[in-house]
């Protein structure tokens, strides 16, 4: 089974600076994909970016970016010049590429909460 | 909708209480997830379907809980004769993939937190 792991239960960061947000899994899968999910207190978990595994660029959106670095089962997450709206909890989460029915649900970790400071 | 709606958004229910968590996903989306969410922790799947079909139910905890989409939109998740231990947020997810292969994005509710008291 996939398992993802976040080491890093609180981070924070001041407005306008960087900061990196920590993830790795295992499998013992080649294709797959990884995601990082932002929930605010609405609860509602909203998608940041997306990685496929087959792909060796990083993803990029705006402000997000990631370093994705396979072989050592590695998916770290970088905001750029943080805002106060970024603060929220982080979730990391993994994919499966191949289902034996179907599609295949998100393997979340235990998420990193991201506190923004004015 | 514009978007996946969940009723209700806060359920308090007494232990040995039956409940029932409405998920009504984006029209035309054909998959749909239910995710169980303890505090302090992230989502952990609990059965998938595909339309009306329900593909995979490996997550579900115990057999008090059921979940159905008899009409390929709706889904209902039951928990009969609730305990503690179910105090969670329960979250849906719905897409419009069929298949693992494509990488489509889950759009997901706002949950129900329930609280067994």
């Amino acid at each position: 089974a996939q398992t993802v792991t976040q080491s890093q239960p609180e981070m924070s960061v001041q407005e306008a600076e960087t900061v990196t947000l920590s993830c790795t899994y295992d499998t013992s899968e080649s294709d797959y994909y990884l995601f990082w999910y932002k929930q605010p207190p609405s609860r509602q978990m909203i998608l940041v970016i997306r990685q496929e595994a087959y792909k060796q660029q990083n993803a990029t959106e705006n402000r997000f970016s990631v370093n994705f670095q396979k072989a050592a089962k590695s998916f770290s997450l970088k905001i750029s010049d943080s805002q106060l709206g970024d603060a929220a909890m982080y979730f990391c989460a993994y994919r499966s590429a191949k289902g034996n029915s179907g599609n295949t649900p998100l393997v979340f970790g235990k998420g990193t909460r991201l506190s923004v400071i004015a | 909708g514009a978007g996946v709606s969940q009723s209700p958004r806060y359920k308090v229910a007494k232990r040995g209480q039956d409940v029932a968590l409405r998920c009504d996903p984006i029209s035309g989306h054909v998959s749909l997830f239910w995710y169980q969410q303890a505090l302090g922790q992230g989502p952990e799947f609990l059965t998938y379907f595909q339309n009306e079909a329900q593909l995979d139910k490996s997550g579900l905890p115990s057999d008090r809980f059921f979940a159905e989409r008899p009409e390929g939109s709706v889904s209902t998740l039951k928990i009969q004769r609730t305990q503690q231990e179910d105090s969670a947020v329960y979250l849906c997810a719905s897409s419009f993939v069929v298949m693992a292969g494509l990488n489509t994005e889950a759009f997901f509710g706002q949950g129900t937190r329930l609280t067994v008291v």
